[in-house]
């Protein structure tokens, strides 16, 4: 069945420290992939995108994001994370030619001091 | 607009009861769609527009659900006899077309007692 998995529901990190928040897909084609972030009260907000060309693309805020095609995954990282960057996480596919977006259940960033 | 808005942004109602909500999407956007996001999942897709045209509905969980966009701007979900498996966040986003990135609203959480 076609499905996005996020592994982790939590992860903690220290402020200044690296992050990397996994995403999994599982499709028969290379669908269009997506990063959201949402933070409390706020609507979903879009970090950055994968359509096609260089795998590793460059989003808002310091984030980045690498499309490895032979590990199905779009995994999310971040050199150095700030309190700000605390949030739910969300990774997300659209199937080429079609118009829905496919979630996963998210990852809940909480960031020591 | 600046960006989607949507109303109200909550909304606690009694089972057995109608309700509808909101949603304005980018002024210049052509596609809607909406999704039911359950507490600690991610956004699942309901159903979309193109101006006014629906041509997908196969997110709607039952006949209880329906949404509208008369004239190819705002749009609503309506809700009837809700019941307690109805409590989610709803989303609304919007895109320039059906294949373009989507912009998400605030939501509206939707709690039936």
């Amino acid at each position: 069945a076609q499905s996005v998995t996020q592994p982790d529901i939590h992860i903690t990190v220290s402020e200044g420290a690296s992050l990397e928040l996994r995403c999994n897909y599982s499709y028969g084609a290379t669908p269009y992939l997506f990063w959201y972030v949402q933070s409390p009260g706020q609507g979903l907000q879009l970090l950055l995108k994968y359509f096609s060309g260089d795998t590793l693309v460059q989003g808002i805020k310091g984030f980045e994001a690498e499309f490895k095609r032979s590990q199905s995954s779009f995994n999310l990282r971040k050199p150095s994370v700030h309190w700000s960057d605390a949030a739910e996480y969300f990774c997300a596919v659209r199937i080429q030619g079609a118009q829905k977006l496919v979630f996963g259940q998210g990852t809940r960033l909480t960031i020591n001091p | 607009g600046a960006g989607v808005s949507q109303s109200p942004r909550y909304k606690v109602t009694k089972r057995g009861q109608d309700v509808t909500l909101r949603c304005d999407p980018i002024s210049s956007h052509a596609t809607l769609y909406w999704y039911q996001q359950a507490l600690g999942q991610g956004p699942e897709f309901l159903t979309y527009f193109n101006y006014e045209a629906q041509p997908d509905k196969s997110g709607l969980p039952s006949d209880r659900f329906s949404a509208e966009r008369p004239e190819g701007s705002i749009s609503t979900l309506t809700i009837q006899r809700t019941e307690q498996r109805d409590s989610a966040m709803y989303r609304c986003a919007s895109s320039l077309g059906s294949q373009e990135t989507q912009y998400f609203g605030p939501g509206t959480r939707l709690l039936v007692l």
